[in-house]
């Protein structure tokens, strides 16, 4: 158990429609990161957060935000989902930006 | 264009087998990360590291710098290290964040 949680664990719903996965990370780590693993593109960087502020963004998609909340828990939206956004995302916590990145379980999201 | 490759892409081994498995990047790094995932998906970090070697149980991390390039080594393999391992990477670039990009994986069976 990495300490790192993730709701819901799996996610179906139809295209079009909007959903909001939530990360709590490790006690006391500042940084979360979100990374989408698909079966054709392998797992890719989202977005970093450092204690509520946006630190980096890789490929996101316009129709996906995330945001860090005052208690450091974090929450990525999806919005307008289309099939292709099928994949696991996991949410990753860590102490600062240069430390070991511990793992949550991931969300399965099914677009049908 | 992946600038963290990985080789092999699927590696059988019998149990017992010292198995190694390599990761090249294409420019200057803060950290090399190797990650563990199982077949569930859940996803485990291994190693971080910068430099030289490091040692955990029967596994072995090493990395070149001035070669851009790191081997992650499996003595006495047996068939719960069956899983995909994954070398990730935070560029120098990339210094006011954390954000790894990953190279494709490597899937083990290691047969009994």
């Amino acid at each position: 158990d990495s300490g790192v949680t993730q709701t819901p664990k799996h996610l179906i719903t139809a295209t079009g429609q909007r959903v909001t996965l939530r990360c709590s990370p490790r006690s006391g780590d500042l940084s979360v990161y979100w990374y989408q693993q698909s079966l054709d593109q392998g797992l890719q960087f989202l977005i970093h957060y450092y204690n509520g502020e946006e630190r980096a963004k890789g490929n996101i998609l316009e129709r996906f935000s995330a945001q860090q909340f005052p208690d450091l828990h974090s929450e990525l939206n999806l919005s307008s989902l289309e099939l292709g956004d099928s994949a696991l995302y996991f949410c990753a916590s860590s102490l600062g930006t240069a430390d070991t990145q511990y793992f949550g379980p991931g969300t399965r999201l099914t677009v049908l | 264009k992946n600038e963290v490759e990985q080789s092999p892409q699927n590696l059988t081994a019998q149990e017992g087998e010292f198995i190694t498995i390599n990761c090249s990047y294409s420019v200057g790094i803060s950290a090399l990360h190797w990650l563990q995932q199982h077949p569930g998906g859940g996803i485990v970090s291994l190693f971080m590291l910068s430099s030289g070697k490091k040692k955990h149980g029967r596994l072995i991390a090493t990395i070149n710098i001035q070669e851009k390039h790191s081997s992650l080594h499996i003595t006495a393999s047996h068939p719960r290290d069956s899983a995909v391992y994954i070398c990730a990477v935070r560029f120098r670039s990339s210094s006011n964040t954390g954000k790894l990009i990953f190279g494709q994986g490597t899937t083990l069976q290691v047969k009994p």
